[in-house]
């Protein structure tokens, strides 16, 4: 099983929609979960960290489930400029860094169309 | 702030030549990882510091490809030889407390 597993899409949803995707990871030891945006010929960018009670940034939800080893973003009232790709990142799950080496999935594409 | 900073932005060179990239992290940021990031393979973590020592270089191709962080505001990566194969983007990333910031990236070309 892959570290950081995503579908790759891509997702072709029309502007307005709900659009919601998964991300499973295999190290159960993993603590930090993130959601990274990454525009075409651009560096991922920070999008919001996924807490266990799940957390909400506008319309964008992030929720984990620790026993089905998953997280997932939700995208409310899709705009045309949420089209990106959504990188899945876990951390390495070693309790004694901090800094301790994070997991990129391979990311999902989203296209919002007009 | 500045954010990461990486040179140059765009690199074409020759089969057989050595390439240097370079990358000054946030100030105060205690880790810094370089990856590279191909359609087909996506983003691999080739190496990664913590307080300027190599912790895990288990990404890293092969002998041809080496890094150093000499101090805590200075990295780079050394390809040589470059080989075709290696044409990718280069980012380098900075993080404190797992939150990662990533540079503009190195569009590397190798003919």
């Amino acid at each position: 099983r892959k570290e950081v597993e995503q579908d790759p899409g891509p997702f072709n949803v029309p502007e307005g929609a709900t659009v919601a995707f998964n991300c499973t990871y295999s190290n159960s030891a993993s603590q930090s979960f993130f959601w990274y945006r990454q525009d075409c010929r651009k560096e991922p960018k920070l999008l919001m960290s996924v807490y266990s009670s799940g957390n909400e940034d506008g319309r964008f939800t992030a929720q984990l489930n620790r026993a089905s080893q998953y997280i997932s973003l939700l995208i409310r009232d899709s705009k045309l400029s949420d089209s990106a790709t959504y990188l899945c990142v876990v951390n390495g799950g070693n309790p004694l860094n901090r800094d301790d080496k994070i997991i990129f999935g391979k990311g999902t594409r989203l296209h919002i169309l007009p | 702030d500045a954010g990461v900073i990486q040179s140059p932005r765009h690199e074409v060179t020759e089969m057989g030549q050595e390439v240097t990239l370079r990358c000054k992290p946030i100030s105060g940021h205690n880790s810094l990882f370089w990856y590279r990031q191909t359609m087909m393979r996506g983003l691999e973590l080739l190496i990664y510091f913590n307080n300027n020592v190599p912790i895990d270089d288990s990404g890293m191709p092969e002998d041809r490809f080496s890094a150093k962080m000499p101090n805590a505001s200075f990295s780079t990566l050394k390809i040589q030889p470059s080989e075709p194969r290696d044409s990718a983007v280069y980012f380098c990333a900075s993080s404190f407390l797992q939150t990662q910031y990533f540079g503009p990236g190195t569009r590397l070309l190798v003919l």
